[in-house]
């Protein structure tokens, strides 16, 4: 299995405080990823990063912010929560061809936001 | 626009039943991966399968088989002689030199296996 754990695991928090989610990966991988799971939509790209320092957004990015400031690290900023953020949260893991390799997922962070 | 459409919101079926899961996908990009993944209860999410376009040779995994047909765009995934433990929801996936770094999803499938 693929070196990946996220951090918390569950979260409530209250619409606007602010929430971080970190991602974090022992295999040294160039590209990470942040996704959110509902029902409904499947999984659905927020943010990815493809070095440190370089990020990019994905399909669903508005409200979210991402940093990368170490290989092994990617943190998933939710600046002022709202009640259509509470879903399960995914990071991944690729190599270096990026979206043409597999994605290695953790094992997810439900957060609710009430 | 790169897509994914899993039809089949909900299959169920009895052990020991083949069963096949559709994925039909849309891009204008002639170099593409194709990905399989599998989310069962517990809720991880489990790497099956990549194909890219260029390969359209069938595989076969013990019970697990995937057809990829690029003339009518599917990459259907076919488990034969299922079992209890095959219970999941089950993900087909896009990426391309087009979207890059991005994979698109499709809703999933969920398969349930009765006893």
């Amino acid at each position: 299995d693929a070196g990946i754990t996220q951090s918390p695991r569950h979260k409530v928090t209250e619409t606007g405080t602010p929430v971080t989610l970190r991602c974090h990966q022992t295999e040294n991988h160039r590209y990470m990823y942040w996704y959110r799971q509902d029902p409904g939509h499947g999984l659905r790209l927020i943010h990815y990063s493809y070095g440190v320092k370089d990020t990019d957004k994905g399909e669903v990015s508005d409200g979210y912010s991402v940093s990368r400031s170490k290989t092994e690290d990617f943190l998933l900023t939710l600046e002022s929560a709202t009640s259509s953020q509470t879903s399960v949260y995914f990071c991944a893991i690729s190599g270096p061809g990026g979206g043409f390799h597999e994605q290695y997922f953790g094992p997810g962070t439900r957060l609710t936001v009430t | 626009a790169q897509k994914v459409t899993q039809a089949q919101t909900e299959i169920s079926v009895v052990e020991k039943e083949d069963v096949t899961l559709d994925c039909v996908y849309e891009t204008r990009d002639t170099t593409y991966y194709l990905f399989w993944y599998k989310q069962p209860p517990s809720g991880e999410l489990v790497f099956l399968i990549r194909r890219n376009s260029f390969d359209e040779q069938n595989e076969i995994s013990g019970r697990y088989s995937w057809n990829f047909q690029k003339s009518t765009s599917s990459f259907n995934f076919t488990i034969t002689a299922s079992q209890v433990v095959d219970s999941a929801v089950y993900f087909c996936a896009l990426s391309s030199q087009f979207t890059g770094n991005q994979f698109y999803f499709g809703t999933g499938t969920s398969l349930t296996v009765i006893p």
